[in-house]
């Protein structure tokens, strides 16, 4: 079952924060956070093993609610590198080594 | 540190042509998989192996797709009797358990079927 995004797009000004959220209808093992940019392979950005955790590194950070089976990705003061499209993956706990990844999240920093 | 590398990176061919793709994922990691990204979607799994062995296909992928891992080294996708459907860009990525199966990706093979 593909996990849920929201919203599908946004548009940022330099500096200006965003939320991208992600949801899945089964019990998770684990969410991944990919950036993707034009015309190249995603990237990693973070996993989230554990109800309640959340990670972050330089100014993305991501939160993970276990329960509601929801994963936030949190980018404070955007750049414009931070341009790309967002995919959170999902595990499950019958197979926590397949990601499925969800439909993405545009985002676009401008100056 | 070299990292998943994909061949071709580009493929046009004519519908009903089989193709085939390699991947060579980073030497220590044991599990690699394949997607297939459509414009303005996320990565749609396709199958994946440990090792030299399959451990699942998507139901949704027909038979005309096939994969192998031979060794446990590199793997190939195949595609027979090409459909313009088939038109995609087709990613690989490898994992290992001591990394939590976080997924390094390939730059993709990206096939146009005319």
């Amino acid at each position: 079952q593909q996990p849920v995004q929201s919203p599908q797009a946004v548009i940022l000004r330099e500096g200006e924060d965003a939320v991208i959220n992600c949801s899945s209808s089964k019990a998770l093992y684990s969410v991944h956070w990919y950036r993707q940019k034009h015309g190249e392979a995603p990237v990693f950005l973070m996993i989230l093993l554990k109800g309640g955790e959340q990670k972050g590194h330089d100014k993305i950070s991501a939160s993970f609610n276990e329960k509601k089976q929801q994963s936030s990705l949190y980018l404070t003061a955007s750049q414009l590198s931070y341009s790309g499209t967002y995919f959170c993956g999902t595990t499950s706990r019958t197979s926590y080594d397949k990601v499925i990844f969800g439909p993405g999240t545009s985002l676009s920093v401008i100056p | 540190d070299t990292g998943v590398s994909q061949n071709p990176r580009h493929k046009i061919t004519k519908r009903g042509q089989n193709v085939t793709f390699r991947c060579d994922p980073i030497s220590e990691h044991n599990r690699l998989y394949w997607y297939r990204q459509t414009l303005g979607q996320g990565p749609e799994f396709l199958t994946y192996f440990q090792n030299e062995a399959q451990l699942e296909k998507s139901r949704l992928l027909s038979d005309r797709f096939s994969a192998e891992r031979p060794k446990g080294s590199f793997s190939t996708l195949e595609i027979q009797r090409t459909e313009q459907g088939d038109s995609a860009m087709y990613l690989c990525a490898s994992s290992f358990r001591q990394n939590h199966y976080e997924q390094y990706f390939g730059p993709g093979t990206r096939l146009t079927v005319t």
